[in-house]
């Protein structure tokens, strides 16, 4: 079974700071795919990246970059120089890549809910 | 590209009337689209997968007598909620797989979904 977790409810930081979100995952199968997910006030789901299992690189987009760990389990999201639009509900998923039917279902984190103060 | 639309995105209704919600891959074709629901606060839950020209996979505890899916054509994909109750009440999205496409392949898009309210 898979799961992911991400630990931090909610988060408040004030407008410039760095605020990195956690998330940490659990599946037995040896391919996936990791995900982070932006979730604004209007209720559209963001695809912000997704990371593939073998391929650890961190990537860094603008003011956003990610640090993927095989060795922790674990995909974290830091923000940069945070600005009030960062606020959102970032969600973290994962699914197993495709071997058939139902392979492409996510399996979604709680989320956590950034709040950036200006 | 990889923009997926619903509609409506806001829709009152009586209860027991049926509403339908429609999922469309604008610039992308998904043979599989999924529904979820959402609850205030909370996590997305999946309702159901569906895949073009067969019938929808339910999660458990999805009835699918209630919730009716219909994945007729590459690009559309909707969701009937038949005579709805209070309790159906709550946020729908809609996503669709993109198969191809490099980097954003093997992703699910959203649609910007779709707050129903059953009086």
């Amino acid at each position: 079974a898979q799961k992911v977790t991400q630990a931090q409810t909610e988060i408040s930081v004030v407008e410039k700071e760095d605020v990195t979100l956690d998330c940490v995952y659990e599946t037995r199968d040896t391919t996936y795919y990791l995900f982070w997910y932006k979730q604004p006030p209007s209720g559209e789901l963001v695809f912000l990246i997704r990371r593939n299992s073998f391929d650890e690189q961190n990537e860094i987009s603008g003011r956003y970059s990610w640090n993927f760990q095989k060795s922790t389990s674990s995909f974290n999201f830091t923000i940069t120089a945070s600005q009030v639009v960062d606020s959102a509900v970032y969600f973290c998923a994962l699914s197993e890549m495709y071997s058939g039917a139902g392979s492409y279902q996510l399996t979604f984190g709680k989320g956590t809910k950034l709040s950036v103060i200006p | 590209g990889a923009v997926v639309s619903q509609h409506p995105s806001r829709v009152i209704c009586k209860s027991g009337t049926s509403v339908k919600i429609e999922c469309r891959s604008l610039d992308f074709q998904a043979t599989t689209m999924f529904w979820y629901r959402q609850f205030p606060k909370q996590s997305l839950m999946l309702m159901a997968t569906s895949n073009e020209g067969s019938k929808a996979t339910y999660e458990q505890g999805v009835e699918k007598d209630k919730f009716l899916i219909n994945h007729a054509s590459l690009t559309l994909s909707t969701l009937t909620v038949t005579s709805a109750h209070p309790e159906d009440s709550s946020f729908y999205i809609c996503s669709a797989h993109r198969l191809a496409g490099g980097k954003t392949a093997d992703t699910q898009y959203f649609g910007p979904g779709t707050r129903l309210t059953v009086l």
